[in-house]
C-alpha cells in the first residue's frame, strides 16, 4: 500500500543532474515528502525532506510541486558513487499518531562513465 | 556521533529455531522501528518502539517480537524461524515518534534460514 509511484530504473550520464521523479496524488496536508537511497548491501541513507517549499541541502534539491502531487529529487552533479536505488516516501500517520514508513519499489539509478 | 549500529551483521539459521537481532539507536533518538527486506524488494515496516512500548505494527505474525530497554536500544525476536524470513532485517531510529524528524537506519542484520 505504498502511497508513491516511481519509475522503476533511470541512467544519468557522470557530472549531469540526475533528476528522479514520485509521484504521489493523494498526499494529504500535514504529509511530508522524504527521500532515500540505498546503495547495495548498506541501509537505506537519509537524503533530505520536505513539507510544500522546495529544500537544498548539500546533498540534493527537493522540488514540490504547488499542489503537492509530485515532487522531483535532484542530484546536481551526479558521481558513480550516486548509483543506488533511490525511495520517495510519504509517511502516513498511523492509529495511535505515531509515523512508520511506507516504502514502495524505488528508482535504481545508474551513474554512467 | 556514532549512527545506528545493529549485531550481529550476518546470521546463518536452520528452519524453526529462534534468532535474536540487536540495535542501539543514534544518540540523542529515542524511538526505534525494525524493518524486513527480502531481496530486490522496499522495506517492509514490522514494528515501532517508543517508551519501551511497541507503538505500531505492521501486517507481521506473533512470531516476531521485540523489546525496548531503558538505555533506548532494542531486540527483535524471531521464532520458530521459516525459510521465508530469510531477509535484511533493518533498524531505524528517530527523535520521537510523533516528529517529522527523519529515520536514520542502521546496515542491517542479513539472516539466512537453511
Amino acid at each position: 500500500d505504498a502511497k508513491t509511484t516511481q519509475p522503476p530504473s533511470m541512467d544519468c550520464a557522470e557530472g549531469r543532474a540526475a533528476n528522479l521523479p514520485c509521484n504521489h496524488s493523494t498526499i494529504s496536508g500535514n504529509e511530508y515528502v522524504y527521500w532515500y537511497r540505498q546503495i547495495h548491501s548498506q541501509g537505506p541513507q537519509y537524503i533530505i525532506h520536505g513539507l510544500k517549499n522546495n529544500e537544498t541541502n548539500e546533498m540534493a534539491s527537493l522540488i514540490i510541486t504547488e499542489d503537492r502531487k509530485s515532487s522531483t529529487l535532484i542530484l546536481p552533479h551526479a558521481t558513480l558513487r550516486d548509483t543506488a536505488v533511490y525511495y520517495c516516501i510519504v509517511r502516513p500517520p498511523t492509529t495511535s499518531g505515531t509515523y512508520k514508513y511506507i516504502f514502495g519499489t524505488g528508482t535504481r539509478l545508474k551513474v554512467l562513465a | 556521533d556514532a549512527g545506528v549500529t545493529q549485531s550481529p551483521t550476518h546470521l546463518i539459521k536452520t528452519r524453526g529455531q529462534q534468532v535474536t537481532l540487536r540495535c542501539s539507536p543514534k544518540s540523542g533518538h529515542d524511538t526505534v522501528s525494525w524493518y524486513q527486506q527480502a531481496l530486490g524488494q522496499g522495506p517492509q515496516f514490522i514494528f515501532q518502539y517508543y517508551e519501551e512500548e511497541e507503538r505500531q505494527r505492521g501486517n507481521f505474525p506473533d512470531r516476531f517480537s521485540g523489546h525496548q530497554f531503558p538505555n533506548y536500544s532494542s531486540e527483535l525476536n524471531v521464532n520458530a524461524l521459516l525459510l521465508g524470513d530469510s531477509a535484511l532485517y533493518l533498524c531505524a531510529s528517530s527523535f520521537q515518534p510523533y516528529s517529522n524528524q527523519p529515520q536514520h537506519f542502521g546496515d542491517g542484520t542479513r539472516l539466512s534460514i537453511l
